[in-house]
C-alpha cells in the first residue's frame, strides 16, 4: 500500500520559473492538504481540498495554486517561483470520519535560486 | 499567529532519561490534540492523540498529559532511546474539523 506519494523528491528552480508538485494517494481519502515546512516554523497549511472539484485556501496560499480533478491527485503549482518559496513541501490526506490521522508523503525539497 | 505554541525548540536527553515537550493553545473550541513524530527525510506520522475528556493517555513509553483549565498539554517520552531521536509536533483541531493547527516542533536528540 503506497499511501501518499509525492514527486519529485528534490528540485532546484530559478527565480521566475514555474513547476508543479505532484501528490497522489491510494487510500480513497476525500480530504487532502498541502503544507510547507520551514525550520522552526512548523507546518503551515497552503491549500486543502475536501473532495474532487473543491479546494480552499489555508494560512499561506499566496504564490500557489491547486486543482483537484480526481479523488487521488492533488497537484500544487508554483507559477512564478520566488526565493521565499524555498521550503520542504508536504502533501497529506485523511478520511472523512472526524479527526482521523493525516497521512503524509515524504515531501518535496524545493530550492529557488 | 500561531494557534498552538510549543516548547522547547530542541532538547538533548541521555538514553534512559525522560523527554518532556509542552504545548499551549488559546482556542477553547479545540478538542482533539494529536502528536506527530517526524524522522529526517520523512513526513510526519501520528504518534498519539488525546481528547479533553481524559487527563492522561499512555501508549507504551509515550504519555500525553492534558490540563484543560490551563489550556496546556504535554508529551512525555519515558526511557528515551536513540531511535526516539526525531522532531515532534503537537497539533490541535475542533471536532470533525479536518484542519490541524501545528506547533513549531521540537527536535529531540537522545544520546547513547
Amino acid at each position: 500500500n503506497a499511501g501518499v506519494t509525492q514527486t519529485p523528491k528534490f528540485r532546484i528552480l530559478k527565480i521566475g520559473q514555474s513547476m508543479t508538485l505532484q501528490c497522489a494517494q491510494d487510500m480513497n481519502h476525500n480530504y487532502m492538504y498541502w503544507y510547507r515546512q520551514d525550520p522552526g516554523m512548523g507546518l503551515k497549511l497552503i491549500y486543502y481540498s475536501v473532495g474532487a472539484g473543491i479546494t480552499d485556501k489555508g494560512e499561506v496560499p499566496n504564490g500557489y495554486n491547486v486543482s483537484r480533478s480526481t479523488t487521488e491527485d492533488f497537484p500544487l503549482r508554483l507559477e512564478l517561483a520566488a526565493p521565499s518559496q524555498t521550503s520542504v513541501y508536504f502533501c497529506a490526506s485523511t478520511g472523512t470520519s472526524g479527526n482521523q490521522p493525516q497521512h503524509f508523503g515524504d515531501g518535496t525539497r524545493l530550492s529557488i535560486l | 499567529q500561531q494557534q498552538v505554541k510549543q516548547s522547547p525548540q530542541s532538547l538533548i536527553v541521555q538514553k534512559g532519561g525522560i523527554s518532556i515537550i509542552n504545548c499551549a493553545y488559546e482556542n477553547t473550541a479545540f478538542d482533539y490534540f494529536p502528536w506527530y513524530q517526524q524522522f529526517p527525510g520523512k513526513g510526519p506520522a501520528l504518534l498519539i492523540a488525546i481528547r479533553p475528556d481524559v487527563s492522561e493517555k499512555k501508549e507504551g513509553r509515550f504519555t500525553i498529559s492534558f490540563n484543560k483549565s490551563a489550556k496546556q498539554f504535554s508529551l512525555h517520552i519515558m526511557d528515551s532511546q536513540p531511535g526516539d531521536s526525531a522532531t515532534y509536533f503537537c497539533a490541535a483541531s475542533k471536532s470533525y474539523d479536518y484542519k490541524l493547527s501545528f506547533g513549531a516542533g521540537t527536535t529531540v536528540t537522545v544520546r547513547a
